[in-house]
């Protein structure tokens, strides 16, 4: 079974602009969350999506925001791009609670 | 969601077992405790989760006291592969799957040296 893919991998923006970024999970997944981790705040939760709707929001500003799709295919959005933003993003997908499965993440870099 | 205390950083070598103790005092009576690796580069990777006494599994041990304010991921035999960051999560199952996220701590860097 194929794992859950990003893309793209990694990204260059200048700040202002605005990035999409995709997730597609694993088949049978209808779970999807989003997750930023930068050096200095480690890994921090931005949102979770089941069948088309966010179900739980993280702390993070209204610049960001995601949807899902009906195939659970996910993606997310940053408008107005700070250097802040700069960080890896992750999209884990699941079945259930006791396990969630990691993509390898999206390098952004804010300019 | 319970607060999570580990240490930064541990090192060991080739072959030894590695124990890395999380604290969890304000565990809840249905919080699960959960560890996840991650390499560099590359996301979380689901290792074990347990919520009394002890789990095995092929890649890792999980040791959780009666009084759950604690537990220990032995990690036997490493290897240099197993360099990497480990977390230690502590959370309540959703009920009716309507509130479903991870709050990640800033994890243990586990150094193996040859």
């Amino acid at each position: 079974k194929a794992g859950v893919t990003q893309t793209p991998r990694y990204l260059i923006k200048t700040r202002g602009q605005q990035v999409t970024l995709s997730c597609s999970p694993i088949s049978g997944h209808r779970s999807v969350s989003w997750y930023q981790q930068t050096p200095g705040q480690g890994l921090q939760f931005l949102f979770e999506y089941f069948s088309e709707t966010q179900r739980n929001k993280g702390n993070f500003p209204g610049r960001f925001s995601g949807r899902q799709f009906s195939n659970s295919r996910s993606e997310m959005n940053v408008s107005t791009l700070e250097l802040g933003d700069s960080a890896l993003y992750l999209c884990a997908s699941s079945l259930n609670f006791n396990e969630q499965f990691f993509g390898p993440g999206t390098r952004l870099t804010v300019l | 969601l319970a607060k999570t205390t580990q240490p930064i950083s541990m090192d060991s070598y080739e072959g030894q077992e590695v124990n890395i103790t999380c604290s969890h005092n304000n565990i809840a009576t249905n919080d699960y405790i959960t560890w996840y690796q991650q390499f560099p580069s590359q996301g979380p990777r689901f290792i074990i989760q347990g919520y009394k006494t002890k789990v095995t599994n092929e890649v890792a041990s999980l040791f959780i006291p009666a009084d759950r304010k604690s537990s220990t991921l032995s990690l036997p035999r490493v290897s240099l592969s197993d360099t990497a960051v480990y977390y230690c999560l502590v959370g309540e199952p959703p009920r009716d799957l309507t509130d479903y996220k991870l709050s990640f701590g800033a994890g243990t860097t586990v150094t193996v040296r040859a």
